[in-house]
């Protein structure tokens, strides 16, 4: 069954350093979304691509976030520089065309201390 | 812009029971709805959808959900809950931009 591939699964990293995410769609979804999840609260989406263009990135905190899909494939997101209040769990999720729900992926828990 | 609310943060059943996760929407037109299911650091996994048609829709593992359009509730059900059904649920919708927006979630814990 195909899966979103993330990495990597977890992330120790130091604030003021730079930290990346990587997020594989499932083959042929042009839809890609990350989300942030604080623990034991709902997914809070930084960013929607459709795919190379960025639909919406009203919430991505462009002071130190950024993100791209330049194949319209994988993508990226990079924190730079992390801040303690960034720890949380970073989700990917992908939708194809023709249907509407999202499939996700495993997630990465990135710890900054 | 559209918004979800799970007014439960924890709900509590018997196993053998049965069991109902609350959530309202807000969005404008026609609202595709999703529930969504999320065990101890993991990806969250797809139950059911509510796009057209039927009222009550059925996902994955006995779940149903009940559309509601003049209260704007999609309510989660499954007639004899499991200790396995322990986990955290979320109600999500998407509106005309397929931006998909999430409720804050509902801690589920069935009894033995």
């Amino acid at each position: 069954e195909a899966e979103v591939a993330q990495s990597p699964r977890y992330k120790i990293t130091e604030k003021s350093q730079a930290v990346a995410f990587w997020c594989d769609p499932i083959s042929g979804h042009a839809t890609l979304y990350w989300y942030r999840q604080i623990l034991g609260q709902g997914p809070e989406l930084l960013v929607q691509f459709q795919d190379e263009s960025v639909v919406d990135d009203s919430q991505l905190p462009k002071d130190r976030f950024s993100a791209e899909r330049l194949k319209g494939v994988d993508s990226t997101l990079k924190i730079q520089p992390a801040e303690l209040g960034d720890s949380a769990m970073y989700l990917c999720a992908t939708r194809d065309r023709r249907n509407t729900e999202a499939f996700f992926g495993q997630g990465t828990r990135l710890t900054v201390v | 812009a559209q918004s979800v609310a799970q007014p439960e943060d924890q709900v509590n059943v018997a196993e053998g029971n049965p069991l109902t996760v609350k959530c309202t929407y807000s969005v404008s037109g026609n609202p595709y709805l999703f529930w969504y299911v999320q065990y101890p650091n993991r990806g969250l996994q797809f139950l059911l959808k509510y796009i057209t048609g039927d009222n009550l829709v059925k996902g994955s593992y006995g779940f149903e959900a009940e559309f509601n359009k003049s209260q704007t509730s999609f309510h989660l059900k499954k007639p004899s809950a499991l200790v396995s059904d322990s986990a955290l649920y979320f109600c999500a919708v998407m509106g005309s931009a397929r931006q998909l927006t999430f409720g804050s979630g509902t801690q589920l814990t069935v009894l033995p």
